[in-house]
């Protein structure tokens, strides 16, 4: 049992250089959320998806856009990378009709250093 | 938006009590979670508290909830060295789901 499986796990790009992060999950979870963690600062939600075809805005959304492909797979795209988006991300999965409010499951991280 | 805060360090001795501190300003949140997340890796659930209990425990783990105060804190007995990482507090936003609002991390040192 995977749970939640994010790609490439470190990547460097260079200022204006684009790339996606992957991430599939395979506990049949209605929602999926990216994170991305800064030291001192938490985890801070960039964008989320409640369910199949839909996505909206985080906290932090500006410099990404997000696709929910299908049920399984929510990918984050940064267009134009910036060395402020030098981050650790997390993909993180739910189902928030579970008890307990949906526990988040979280993916290993994708560490992106943006020069 | 939650603000959640958190100090960013503790150190106890391997044995001893530790207690980790979050204070939230949104009390609509339904849930109140502890994470826990080791070196390299993504986070994981430690336990939870539903906002209308002021205590839960679950074996070496206790936390209590003041909402009064709008405090939250996760007692951690007989801290062992596998105990050392960070501890991230977190509440459910309003309008409900699972967007999480998350304190910044208390990064726990278990000395011997």
């Amino acid at each position: 049992n995977a749970g939640v499986t994010q790609t490439p796990k470190f990547q460097v790009l260079k200022t204006g250089q684009s790339m996606t992060l992957q991430c599939a999950q395979d506990m049949n979870h209605n929602s999926m959320y990216w994170y991305r963690q800064d030291p001192g600062m938490g985890l801070r939600l960039i964008y989320y998806s409640a369910s199949e075809g839909t996505t909206d805005k985080g906290e932090v959304p500006n410099g990404y856009n997000v696709s929910r492909l299908n049920k399984r797979e929510f990918s984050l795209r940064l267009e134009s990378a910036a060395p402020s988006q030098t981050s650790v991300y997390f993909c993180a999965s739910s189902d928030p009709d579970r008890g307990q409010g949906g526990e988040l499951f979280f993916g290993e991280g994708s560490r992106l250093t943006v020069l | 938006g939650e603000d959640v805060e958190q100090s960013l360090f503790l150190s106890v001795r391997e044995g001893d009590s530790s207690v980790i501190n979050c204070t939230y300003t949104d009390s609509s949140s339904t849930y109140l979670y502890w994470y826990k997340q080791e070196p390299g890796a993504g986070l994981q659930l430690l336990t939870y508290i539903f906002s209308n209990m002021d205590m839960k425990q679950d074996q070496r783990l206790t936390v209590l909830l003041n909402k009064k105060d709008k405090h939250l804190s996760l007692r951690i007995a007989d801290t062992q060295t596998g105990d050392s990482a960070i501890y991230f507090c977190a509440g459910g936003g309003p309008g409900g789901g699972n967007k999480l609002t998350f304190g910044t991390g208390t990064q726990l040192k278990v000395e011997l």
